[in-house]
């Protein structure tokens, strides 16, 4: 089994700042690593994945995540966040080994101000 | 190409009704999940379907709850004589074949109120 903890429940930040969120995980197997975006109402979307290969992924709207073993972390980053990335970011993690069912984090809140 | 799509997007029972929750999946994807996420936490996992078939329903509450996906036709979560605490948003996702590497697409949720 695995969990996942988002480390901040909310991330305050201005617009065109740079923004990190938080996602460390446990796990006795590897994993596939997940970040997902959820908009006010909406379901979940997918913005990048980690399977194998690079530990730096890149992702839709301009994020990107960084693979650490070590520290078994994968964070999401952008450089300049925007007004309408204003949502809910949820971390998954997926045992490489044959299972299908995600083990999602809390979730954090991500707000940009004007 | 139409995404997952679920209805009703909002359900207010009273307690002790029936709800009925619908999910069809992406075309061309046989695979079905059932998530439920309460106030400020994550997705939580229920049941996992293919065709007729429930593969895993690990995470399904022993009574009350119940899923199918029939040969033809929507997935369907269904819960009977609902609580207070079965209030929550219920995704569905899909995906075209069952393994860890595999996308699951999410649907816009059913928010199920009980009164």
């Amino acid at each position: 089994a695995q969990s996942v903890t988002q480390l901040d429940s909310q991330v305050p930040v201005f617009e065109e700042a740079p923004v990190e969120l938080r996602c460390n995980y446990s796990s006795s197997v590897s994993v596939y690593l997940f970040w997902y975006v959820q908009y006010p109402n909406q379901g979940l979307q997918l913005l990048l994945k980690y399977l194998s290969g690079s530990t730096l992924v890149k992702g839709i709207n301009g994020f990107e995540a960084e693979f650490n073993k070590s520290q078994t972390s994968f964070h999401l980053r952008k450089p300049s966040v925007h007004i309408s990335d204003t949502a809910e970011y949820f971390c998954a993690a997926r045992a490489s080994g044959g299972s299908y069912i995600p083990t999602f984090g809390r979730g954090t809140s991500l707000i940009v101000h004007p | 190409n139409a995404g997952v799509m679920q209805n009703p997007r909002h359900l207010v029972r009273r307690r002790g009704q029936e709800a009925r929750l619908r999910c069809s999946p992406m075309k061309g994807h046989s695979h079905v999940y059932w998530y439920r996420q309460l106030p400020e936490e994550g997705l939580k996992f229920m049941v996992y379907l293919q065709k007729e078939n429930i593969i895993d329903e690990s995470g399904m509450p022993k009574e009350r709850f119940s899923a199918e996906f029939p040969k033809e036709g929507p997935s369907i979560l269904r819960i009977q004589q609902v609580v207070r605490g079965d209030s929550a948003a219920y995704f569905c996702a899909s995906s075209m074949a069952g393994g860890p590497q595999e996308t699951q697409y999410f649907g816009p949720g059913t928010r199920l109120l009980v009164l």
